[in-house]
């Protein structure tokens, strides 16, 4: 059974630094390209950032280029979200989900999230 | 970046009803559409896929269509799990989007 599980939520200063894992089990890593999608309080989705199987193809929403670094670790079986230069409008959960292995691409499996709180 | 635009934002319905949730992508997406259900505080999971594939696991009454630009989720007999928030999202460009939300309610 696919299972997806994020860790490293919590509360930040604006500014600040966090990093967000996904421990996935259940599936081979290496052969899914893994997205990080979040939801602000009482918002909709956003698409944040998404990386390639193998990790050396990596994409980013506008809103979160040049501060966000999404990466993953085969050894380990875990996707990362490192995120810089944070702000209150990044407050939210953050869900970590499998991208399915078809011609149309889609996320089949997801993580139960973890919060992301930026405030002073 | 393509912008996905769905309606109505909310509709109250009662079970047993037909529901219908139109998507429009700001750009052709070909049949890139998929369809997602979020019940409350639980994270989003897959219905539809390529606009008109149901996902392994998910009720029969859950279809989708369309191409291009348009499309259209249905439920043809609304059950009390059912009452969600709805969201499309096209994955044709790499930057993937989500639309909106359409949230269904109880009437």
């Amino acid at each position: 059974e696919e299972q997806l599980l994020e860790s490293g939520g919590g509360l930040v200063q604006p500014g600040g630094s966090l990093r967000l894992s996904c421990a996935v089990s259940g599936f081979t890593f290496t052969t899914y390209a893994m997205s990080w999608v979040r939801q602000a309080p009482g918002k909709g989705l956003e698409w944040v950032s998404g990386i390639s199987p193998s990790g050396d193809t990596t994409y980013y929403a506008d809103s979160v280029k040049g501060r966000f670094t999404i990466s993953r670790d085969a050894s380990k079986s875990t996707l990362y979200l490192q995120m810089n230069s944070l702000r209150a409008e990044d407050t939210a959960v953050y869900y970590c989900a499998k991208e399915a292995y078809t011609n149309y691409p889609n996320f089949d499996y997801w993580g139960q999230g973890t919060l992301v709180s930026i405030s002073s | 970046d393509i912008q996905m635009t769905q309606s109505p934002s909310s509709l109250s319905a009662s079970v047993g009803d037909r529901v219908t949730i139109t998507c429009r992508a700001s750009q052709t997406i070909s049949i890139y559409l998929n369809w997602y259900r979020q019940k409350p505080g639980t994270a989003p999971e897959l219905l539809i896929y390529a606009a008109s594939s149901l996902q392994s696991g998910v009720p029969s009454r859950f279809s989708g269509s369309g191409s291009g630009t348009d499309f259209t989720l249905t439920i043809s007999s609304l059950q009390p799990e059912d009452f969600a928030t709805y969201y499309c999202q096209q994955s044709y460009s790499t930057l993937y989007t989500f639309g909106q939300g359409t949230k269904v309610e109880i009437k």
